[in-house]
């Protein structure tokens, strides 16, 4: 269990400008989540996939964020123009589907600064 | 919708001493509970969880937490602190049957020597 990761740890960018950031979850974990955490506050909640398929997205994700889970496996998560408001943590998480094993593994995220 | 509350920002407490983190929710429909902890640099571990039965469910690290339905809490305790509990502490609640997770804004916890 080499755990999620993320890349890059630190992302600094223009407003403007499009960014991706990728996850690599557990590899036996069907389940990705993406998050969001703004300085003093939780995580919020974006999108999960089960497999390759997107199940559900918080009206957070505006049409500016898109992801992707090709082939069930990492997830890209891309911001177009960003704004500074989009300066967050941005988490990634992957789960099994087992029942009882109600558990997310969390990734260190990555931070994104928006000048 | 679902909303949790964590009614303390920061926490303070000295080492050996126990500790209470209080966390209430609100939801329109049942739900599972979660208490993670993030450590500096570290990502989001899970501490303990409840999904049924009894309602006092005990987690890593010594800590534990009792669930009260009828005054909607979940608050998380130990009886007796580390430094190495400094972290910052999100409750958090998943609607039966939905995936999302709705954490409340974190407790810091910071142990005095």
């Amino acid at each position: 269990d080499t755990g999620v990761s993320q890349d890059p740890r630190h992302k600094i960018t223009k407003r403007g400008q499009n960014v991706t950031f990728r996850c690599d979850p557990i590899s036996e974990h069907n389940r990705l989540y993406w998050y969001r955490q703004t300085l003093g506050q939780g995580p919020e909640f974006l999108t999960y996939f089960q497999n390759e398929a997107q199940l559900e997205k918080s009206r957070l994700l505006s049409d500016r964020f898109s992801a992707e889970r090709p082939k069930g496996s990492f997830s890209t998560l891309e911001i177009q123009r960003t704004e500074q408001g989009d300066s967050a943590m941005y988490l990634c998480a992957s789960s099994t589907t087992d029942r009882g094993n109600e558990k997310l593994f969390f990734g260190s995220g990555t931070q994104l600064s928006v000048l | 919708a679902q909303s949790v509350t964590q009614l303390d920002s920061q926490v303070p407490v000295f080492e050996e001493a126990p500790v209470e983190l209080r966390c209430n929710y609100s939801s329109s429909v049942s739900v599972y509970l979660f208490w993670y902890v993030q450590y500096p640099n570290q990502g989001l571990q899970l501490l303990l969880k409840y999904l049924s039965g009894s309602t006092l469910v005990k987690g890593i690290n010594g800590f534990e937490a009792e669930f009260n339905k009828s005054q909607t809490s979940f608050h998380l305790r130990k009886p007796s602190v580390h430094i190495s509990d400094t972290a910052e502490y999100f409750c958090a609640v998943r609607p039966i049957g939905a995936q999302k997770l709705v954490f409340g804004q974190g407790t810091r916890l910071t142990i005095n020597p």
